[in-house]
């Protein structure tokens, strides 16, 4: 059975960049069929795709996102990664990994989520 | 992408049929069959339980059911359950080659 968790810091300065990792647990993230995923759940609001990385290393952003990002993989430590860079206010929300079954498809396993604020 | 359109909120007594509606446009709905369905209790891994429209997780019982017509799809439950007390989230793929989900549903089991 597969788990996600995801880790990194809850607080983050603005302008700074949001690092955030999510380790993959009971299976491998190289062995393929997964689009291993980044969303995030402003406060309040409902649910946004950020993004999603393959095992092959190929990512696709959303493009309405206004922090530039990065999502990469780790093999060697079965972990992807999200990068938002130069973050504001806008981007405090609590961050989720997941899998997905395809790049148009649904997520069939998340993380419990990280909470992650943007605040001098 | 707008967000897709969910009721904020539906209420149901145990054993009874809810359906909670999930409005989007001919470019993402109404125009693929890539639309799926989570349970979130708040604190917790959202939890996937239709995807492809009307397809169940291994798992998911299937007193959950979905469908669409047009641009709405739709996520019934019959045979409410006190544990079934969530917010749902619909998603779907969309014409721009993105996922968009719902504003979410609350739905409370009276």
């Amino acid at each position: 059975q597969v788990q996600l968790q995801e880790s990194g810091p809850g607080l983050v300065k603005p302008s700074q960049t949001l690092s955030l990792t999510c380790t993959v647990s009971g299976g491998s993230i190289s062995s393929g069929g997964s689009y291993w995923s980044w969303i995030r759940q402003h406060p309040g609001k409902g649910l946004e795709w950020i993004g999603y990385i393959y095992y092959t290393g190929s990512t696709y952003y959303n493009p309405s996102l206004k922090s530039p990002v990065t999502i990469s993989l780790d093999t060697s430590k079965n972990q992807f990664s999200l990068k938002l860079s130069s973050v504001t206010a806008a981007d405090t929300a609590v961050y989720y990994c997941a899998s997905g079954l395809g790049p148009n498809d649904a997520f069939d396993i998340w993380g419990q989520g990280t909470m992650v604020i943007v605040s001098s | 992408q707008s967000a897709l359109t969910q009721p904020a909120s539906v209420s149901g007594s145990p054993g009874q049929s809810i359906t909670i509606s999930c409005t989007g446009t001919s470019s993402d709905v109404g125009g693929y069959n890539y639309v799926s369905w989570y349970q979130h209790h708040p604190g917790k891994a959202p939890k996937l339980m239709i995807y492809e429209v009307s397809n169940r997780p291994s798992g998911v019982s299937n007193r959950f059911s979905g469908s669409k017509s047009g641009n709405t799809a739709s996520l019934t439950i019959s045979g409410l359950q006190a544990e079934d007390e969530a917010d749902y989230y619909c998603s779907s793929y969309t014409s721009s080659s993105t996922l968009v989900f719902g504003g979410g549903t609350k739905l409370t089991v009276l």
